[in-house]
Order: structure tokens, then C-alpha cells, then sequence
């Protein structure tokens, strides 16, 4: 498997405000996918990146794959508490098999 | 509903004793998937089955562990002589066609060990 290291961990941040979490591998992918999951709930696939520098949005959303196709990552304008969770990363490996990294939790506080 | 589903939602047992937990995919989906999850930590990979051949299992799914999906429809995941090392969420997906296809996953069961 292909380490996928995520960052930061935890982060609490006020409504309003911007944030970027981040995807991090030594190893090139064909394709990234991040996911959120809420609390008791299992994850909701957001976007798939497969083309190196690719940009994709969803609303506040934006997710970003690196140049060399070794990293991504996520930006949130203008953050909601609905947006709450843990975002995942992950990559298919041996064409059948998802590995996720561990996870960015955020909280945003109304 | 036509989501993939999982029962129960939670299992609490005593160490020692075997549980069960069912799967129900959405129901044209082809390939199953049963991941691990514990506190803090993303998903782990333990086995999937396209239609009812299972193809892959993890080194963590050890002997305890046995899954089927006997019609290629619903799945079981049963747990033997259970240890507290176990507790977790045991999640599910399913998907249609190849890998690269995007996963549903169900609610989970999340098992306690006591």
C-alpha cells in the first residue's frame, strides 16, 4: 500500500472563515478521491482528481491534484457548520482495493 | 430506501462470544466491500466480493473473520471468538462495474468488545 498522510488532524475553526486540508504521498497515483463522513454515518465520495494539476469545484469546494499527481488538496471557502466532519482521502490500489488516509477532522463553530 | 444498508447498527458482546453483521447492497451493484474503521483512523481494506466470489482478502481479515455473499446480493461478515481488539465500525460499500467507480457505503455496525 501507498501511504497517504493527511493534514491537519483536527481543525476548529469559526463560520466564515477559510480553510485547506491537505493529501500528502511519496507515490504517484492514477487517481485521488476524497470523501466526508459524519458522525455515525459511513463516507459520501465528493470527487474523484485524476489529471495531474487538475482543479475540480463543488460550490466551496475546491480540490486541487498536484502537478506530479503525488498530492491534493481541499479547500473550503466561507466554511458552514454543515460542513462538519472527517474529510478522507483515498487511492485505488491493485485495481481493486480503496486505501484512505486517516483523516482530517473539522469542526465549524456557528 | 435503496441505499446500501447494514444491520445491526450497533453490536455491544462479550469477549469470547461470535457475532454476525449483514450487508445489503444496492441492488444492480456488482462488487461488495467490507472496510474496518476504528477511532481516528480512515477506513481499512479487509475483503471484496464481485458478485459472490470473494477475490481479495486483507492480512488483517485474520482466521476469525469470514465473509460471503452467497447469491452475489447481500453480504454477512462474522466475527469468531471475539477479542476487544475488535471494536470498531464495520463498514460496507458496494459499486457497479470497475475499482474506479464510486462506492457507496452503508451506516456502518459499530462493534463493542467488552
Amino acid at each position: 500500500t501507498q501511504l497517504l498522510e493527511q493534514s491537519p488532524q483536527f481543525l476548529s475553526i469559526q463560520e466564515g472563515e477559510n480553510l485547506t486540508v491537505y493529501c500528502n504521498s511519496s507515490s504517484v497515483f492514477s487517481s485521488l478521491q476524497w470523501y466526508r463522513q459524519e458522525p455515525g454515518e459511513g463516507p459520501v465520495l465528493l470527487v474523484t482528481v485524476v489529471t495531474g494539476g487538475e482543479v475540480k469545484k463543488l460550490k466551496r469546494l475546491t480540490f486541487q491534484f498536484g502537478d506530479a499527481r503525488k498530492d491534493s488538496s481541499l479547500h473550503i471557502t466561507a466554511a458552514q457548520p454543515g460542513d462538519t466532519g472527517l474529510y478522507l482521502c483515498a487511492h485505488v490500489y491493485n485495481f481493486n482495493k480503496f486505501y484512505f488516509g486517516s483523516g482530517t477532522k473539522l469542526n465549524v463553530k456557528p | 430506501d435503496t441505499g446500501v444498508s447494514q444491520d445491526p447498527r450497533h453490536k455491544i458482546t462479550k469477549r469470547g462470544q461470535n457475532v454476525t453483521f449483514r450487508c445489503d447492497p444496492i441492488s444492480e451493484h456488482n462488487r461488495l466491500y467490507w472496510y474496518r474503521q476504528t477511532l481516528g483512523q480512515g477506513p481499512e481494506f479487509l475483503t471484496y466480493f464481485q458478485n459472490e466470489a470473494q477475490l481479495e482478502k486483507s492480512r488483517l481479515l485474520s482466521d476469525r473473520f469470514s465473509a460471503e455473499r452467497p447469491k452475489g446480493s447481500f453480504s454477512t461478515l462474522e466475527i469468531q471468538r471475539t477479542e476487544q481488539g475488535d471494536s470498531a465500525m464495520y463498514l460496507c460499500a458496494s459499486s457497479f462495474g470497475g475499482a474506479a467507480n464510486e462506492q457507496f457505503f452503508g451506516p456502518g455496525t459499530r462493534l463493542t468488545v467488552l
